[in-house]
């Protein structure tokens, strides 16, 4: 089974939706991220999140909303779905004790906003 | 504001060709520098990580560089299979709060096609 699973893998949805991705992890980590990754371009930090009640905002946080349910549950939230909000959502967690705080991704999720 | 430069965009090598991959970044106060792979409908794949007081990593055919001073890091794939076509991404961790925030800043990859 995977360390970090996203749901749903891919949505289309219409503008001024709101939508939630979920990410679990089973590493046990207490740091998780959320970036987005648009074509031909590298991955940006939305939100991070180091503990249940330590949550941060990344580069690009507007528009975006995140809630750290537990430690293994961290959701992303658009709260009213725009166009330019098309892009792979990437999760990824790392354990902040381990000298080198490898990041692990989950797979990813597709989201297309008409 | 910390960038982080990856050229060539893409590269198209025959099988068996040893190639290098290059990575630059315009702040050399940082933690670590991490070079990942990413297949598509995939997420990333973390290939090797180098703290910044280390010159290289190697793991089986990568080897990975630092030169931090200069503000640049190499990819070196040697005799090179169609398995390694993927995207490699390189992305630097930043020093300040002494390394403690985690966050990463993503290079935008290197698309790697190795024909058979």
């Amino acid at each position: 089974d995977a360390d970090v699973t996203q749901t749903p893998r891919n949505r289309i949805t219409k503008t001024g939706k709101r939508i939630m991705l979920e990410c679990s992890q089973t590493k046990g980590h207490d740091r998780m991220y959320w970036y987005r990754q648009d074509p031909g371009l590298g991955l940006q930090l939305i939100y991070y999140s180091f503990d249940v009640k330590d949550i941060n905002k990344g580069e690009i946080s507007d528009g975006y909303s995140v809630s750290r349910q537990a430690q293994a549950k961290f959701s992303l939230s658009l709260e009213s779905a725009i166009p330019n909000q098309t892009a792979l959502y990437f999760c990824a967690t790392s354990d902040p004790q381990g000298a080198e705080e490898t990041q692990y991704f989950g797979p990813g999720t597709r989201l297309l906003v008409l | 504001k910390q960038e982080v430069t990856q050229i060539p965009a893409a590269l198209s090598v025959p099988e068996g060709e040893n190639l290098v991959l290059n990575c630059s970044f315009t702040d050399s106060a940082i933690y670590n520098l991490q070079w990942f792979r990413q297949d598509p409908g995939k997420g990333l794949t973390s290939l090797l990580l180098i703290q910044s007081s280390q010159r290289e990593q190697t793991s089986g055919r990568l080897n990975a560089s630092l030169d931090k001073s200069s503000g640049r890091s190499t990819l070196y794939i040697a005799a090179s299979q169609p398995g390694d076509s993927a995207t490699y991404l390189c992305a630097v961790r930043p020093l300040r709060y002494g390394g403690s925030q985690g966050n990463l800043i993503f290079g935008k990859g290197t698309k790697l096609s190795v024909k058979p």
